[in-house]
């Protein structure tokens, strides 16, 4: 299967900060990479795919970049919405499993 | 608006079986591939098992490959997951999801999910 990790598993931030979340898969994924946002209690929403393109509905303030076996997800001035569990996953392995990353949760400092 | 509505959780002994349902509505269910993911409690997501549109191809993980089944029917617009042999570390909550496409591993819309515990 392939492997996905992320770092860090836990950020802390303040709102308005620049954040940088990681993504690395065990092998070449091209860009079938998407990030999912989790909050407390909820189900994961979809922020982006194609490891650039963002969801409809989704602030401009996140964005994501890469390509291959290394992606970030980076959100600029963080705002109190935004204090979740984050999780990247590679959606074009069929034979291998479609993995999620650990998680990285990005806390309120 | 998309929903999607699990049901049939529980509390099932080790060894057991229990088979989810996921009632789709507000898109054309038959165009869209569906995908099954679990979280247990805790912990991160993993994925599970995706099928097609039209029920003819079907993926699993490894962790539960051979014990659980997919399907769907499409004049129900309902996703199913049968599962069998189930241990404790079946328990989790269960998401159903939608993809964008026929056979997608994205998911682009979510339920609310559905506990299962294995337990005795």
């Amino acid at each position: 299967d392939i492997q996905m990790t992320q770092s860090p598993s836990t950020l802390s931030a303040s709102v308005g900060d620049r954040v940088t979340l990681t993504c690395r898969a065990s092998e070449n994924m091209g860009n079938w990479l998407a990030w999912y946002q989790q909050k407390p209690g909820e189900a994961p929403k979809l922020l982006i795919h194609r490891a650039s393109t963002l969801e409809s509905g989704v602030p401009s303030r996140f964005s994501g970049t890469g390509y291959g076996t290394d992606f970030t997800l980076t959100i600029d001035s963080l705002q109190p919405d935004d204090f979740a569990t984050y999780y990247c996953q590679q959606y074009n392995s069929y034979l291998r499993g479609f993995a999620f990353g650990p998680g990285t949760k990005v806390e309120i400092k | 608006e998309v929903q999607l509505l699990e049901s049939g959780g529980g509390l099932v002994q080790p060894g057991g079986s229990l088979r989810l349902s996921c009632a789709a509505s507000g898109f054309g269910f038959h165009a869209h591939a569906m995908s099954w993911v679990r979280q247990a409690p805790g912990k991160g997501l993993e994925w599970v098992a995706l099928i097609d549109t039209a029920g003819q191809f079907s993926y699993y993980a490894d962790s539960v490959k051979g014990r659980f089944t997919i399907s769907r029917d499409n004049l129900q617009s309902t996703l199913f997951l049968q599962m069998t042999s189930l241990t404790a570390g079946d328990t989790a909550l269960y998401y159903c999801a939608k993809g964008p496409t026929a056979a997608s591993a994205l998911l682009e819309d979510w339920g609310q999910g559905a506990l299962v515990t294995v337990s005795s």
